[in-house]
């Protein structure tokens, strides 16, 4: 596609509930990346994947965040159990070598 | 590990006044990239610096990149109420050139018109 796009763009879940958040790269970029936004502060880093691996998993906060890529295209973010302190904006982006990222408009989560 | 810090977190200015913020990395690194967040929007892609000491310029907006590589800046001259914003610097981590970047935590930009 044109762009990168993410689905759903919001999600209201209940605590205790597992979510999916879906990312779809800009067609040709090699590398994608998840980074997580709270309220009125930076983006924090969550993982990348450069095809279908994963070099870098060091931001994931716990081991009820998981992510894959498949066919080095679509990847899906995984939260289980979700608690409140994991409401943000997930963001999406990805690149071609090293170009600057394309992000996606984000999925807004609130668990309540 | 590798920090990224930004200043100021937010500045208040006029439509016409100047605007500037500053970036500086704990390592050096081998580029910089600048991107802007608007209000209820996502970050969008500004601009990549590579080369010690490097100046670029888009229209109003001048990027700058440190000699040792390890600071950046980001000049809005005449500032206008689109250029209401998060501004964002970033760098790859570990040294490389491409992968995972570090964002500073942004500077919050409000023009009053």
């Amino acid at each position: 596609g044109a762009g990168v796009s993410q689905s759903p763009s919001n999600k209201v879940t209940e605590k205790g509930k597992d979510v999916e958040l879906r990312c779809d790269p800009i067609s040709g970029h090699t590398a994608l990346y998840w980074y997580r936004q709270s309220l009125g502060q930076g983006l924090e880093f969550l993982i990348y994947f450069q095809g279908n691996s994963a070099p870098d998993k060091s931001g994931l906060p716990s081991d009820r965040f998981s992510a894959e890529r498949t066919g080095g295209s679509v990847s899906t973010l995984t939260i289980q159990r979700t608690q409140q302190e994991d409401s943000a904006v997930y963001l999406c982006a990805s690149s071609f070598g090293q170009n600057g990222y394309t992000f996606g408009s984000g999925t807004r989560l609130t668990v309540v | 590990g590798q920090q990224v810090m930004q200043i100021p977190q937010y500045q208040h200015v006029q439509e016409g006044e100047d605007f500037t913020t500053y970036c500086n990395s704990s390592t050096t690194l081998s580029n910089i990239q600048w991107y802007k967040q608007r209000p209820g929007g996502h970050p969008v892609f500004l601009i990549q610096l590579v080369k010690s000491g490097e100046v670029k310029k888009q229209k109003r907006l001048t990027f700058q990149f440190g000699e040792a590589k390890k600071n950046s800046s980001l000049h809005i001259t005449a500032t206008q109420t689109t250029d209401v914003g998060t501004y964002f610097c970033a760098g790859p981590s570990g040294g490389t050139s491409y992968g995972k970047l570090t964002f500073g935590q942004g500077t919050i930009l409000t023009v009053h018109p």
